[in-house]
Parts: C-alpha cells; sequence; structure tokens
C-alpha cells in the first residue's frame, strides 16, 4: 500500500470512446502528477498540480484533459485517443515545497487504445 | 535543462553477485536525487535518496552516493537475490521550485538469476 490509489488498473477504450482515470491519495500531500510510462522511453511527466492549480503541462496533447478537485484526487480525462497512447500512465504525489522530499507512486493505469 | 543519464540494461547476474548500475545527472541547482524500483505489473516504490553532496542512501542492502564532483549517484548491493529482479530508475528533483517534480532516467532492468 503505497497511499496512492489509482483506478482502474487496466483500460481498454476505442478511438472515438471517452474515459477518466481517477487517482487518490490521503498521505496529506499538495503535490500531484501524471507520468506517462512507454516501452523504452524515459517516464514523461505529462502534468503537475500544486495546491489544485496547474503549474505545469508539458506539451501534452489536448485529447489529454487532467483535472484537480481538491489537494486529493486527480483525474486524467481521455478522447479521441490514438493507439501510440497506450502506456502505462502513474499517478504521484508529494508534499509541496519541501526540497528533497520524494514523490509517491500508484500502481497505474495500464491503457489500452484500439 | 536537468537531465538524469543511467546505465543501458538489461543487467544478468547470478545470485550473491555484486551489483553496480551506473547513474550521472546534469542539473543547475542543488538537485536532491532518488533511486526508485518498479516491480512487474507494479508503480514506483522509492528504494533510497540522497539530498547533498557526501550523503549516503540505503536501504535493503542497496546503497549510492551523492558525488557531486564526478555528478554520478550510482546504485550498488554486495549480494543480490532472485527477488531483486525488477527495473531500477534514478531521478532527481530540482528543489528549487514549489514542487518536487521527479526528472528520471530511462531506466535498468535487473534480472538475477538463481
Amino acid at each position: 500500500e503505497t497511499g496512492v490509489t489509482q483506478t482502474p488498473r487496466h483500460l481498454v477504450m476505442g478511438m472515438t470512446n471517452k474515459k477518466s482515470l481517477k487517482c487518490e491519495q490521503h498521505l496529506g500531500h499538495n503535490a500531484m502528477y501524471w507520468y506517462k510510462q512507454s516501452a523504452k522511453k524515459p517516464l514523461e511527466l505529462m502534468f503537475v498540480y500544486n495546491f489544485k492549480e496547474q503549474t505545469e503541462n508539458n506539451s501534452v496533447p489536448s485529447r489529454f484533459s487532467p483535472e484537480c478537485p481538491n489537494s486529493s484526487h486527480l483525474f486524467l480525462h481521455l478522447h479521441t485517443l490514438q493507439p501510440e497512447d497506450s502506456a502505462l500512465y502513474l499517478c504521484a504525489s508529494s508534499h509541496s515545497g519541501v526540497a528533497g522530499t520524494e514523490a509517491f507512486f500508484g500502481q497505474g493505469t495500464r491503457l489500452t487504445v484500439v | 535543462g536537468d537531465s538524469v543519464t543511467q546505465m543501458e540494461g538489461p543487467v544478468t547476474l547470478s545470485e550473491e553477485a555484486f551489483l553496480t548500475i551506473n547513474c550521472t545527472y546534469t542539473a543547475t541547482g542543488y538537485p536532491s536525487l532518488f533511486w526508485y524500483v518498479q516491480y512487474p505489473g507494479e508503480g514506483l516504490q522509492l528504494l533510497l535518496k540522497a539530498t547533498k553532496a557526501d550523503d549516503k542512501g540505503s536501504n535493503k542492502g542497496f546503497e549510492a552516493t551523492y558525488r557531486k564532483e564526478t555528478t554520478s549517484f550510482h546504485l550498488e548491493k554486495g549480494s543480490v537475490q532472485v527477488s531483486d529482479s525488477a527495473v531500477y530508475f534514478c531521478a532527481l528533483s530540482d528543489g528549487g521550485g514549489a514542487t518536487n517534480k521527479l526528472i528520471f532516467g530511462t531506466g535498468t532492468l535487473l534480472a538475477v538469476q538463481p
């Protein structure tokens, strides 16, 4: 149990579907992150939220739409995805403004776009 | 920008062999350094960390020393076990921003054979 829970663990969706990934943490953290993990590529930081405000968007296509309603929950809304978007999507959280503190990761959602 | 370079895998060892996984970094400030481990089908778990030069992080028999002069944070273990088979990620956070976003290396797959 890492303290960060992601649902669903696995998701298969068609290119015209709309789905959402959910992340929840009860560690008292104020920063939350979405990462994409594709085969044979480094982990890609997608979005960063700090105290519910988006502070970073690393040129992520608009078919990925994040939402952070409060410091404990983070969503990633998906629509009209492409097969190359198939990957493991990892959510993480950490304290804000404390240098050297680590991030805690969820188990990820394995997404397959067909 | 900041970056992490770690040795290509896979690394295949026999049980009880000595392990070294090299990691070097580029950063403009004074980063904190981390090793994370990912077991099959799981998210990332923190293995160890070091927050300043000459610090040694250690956990479960693994060690890494923050070497500012060589910008390195190599992971070592004296005697690996089959259960250590996983993907190992070196990462840094620059600590200069409001959050502690992590920049990762590409990961090194370790396979330990009985």
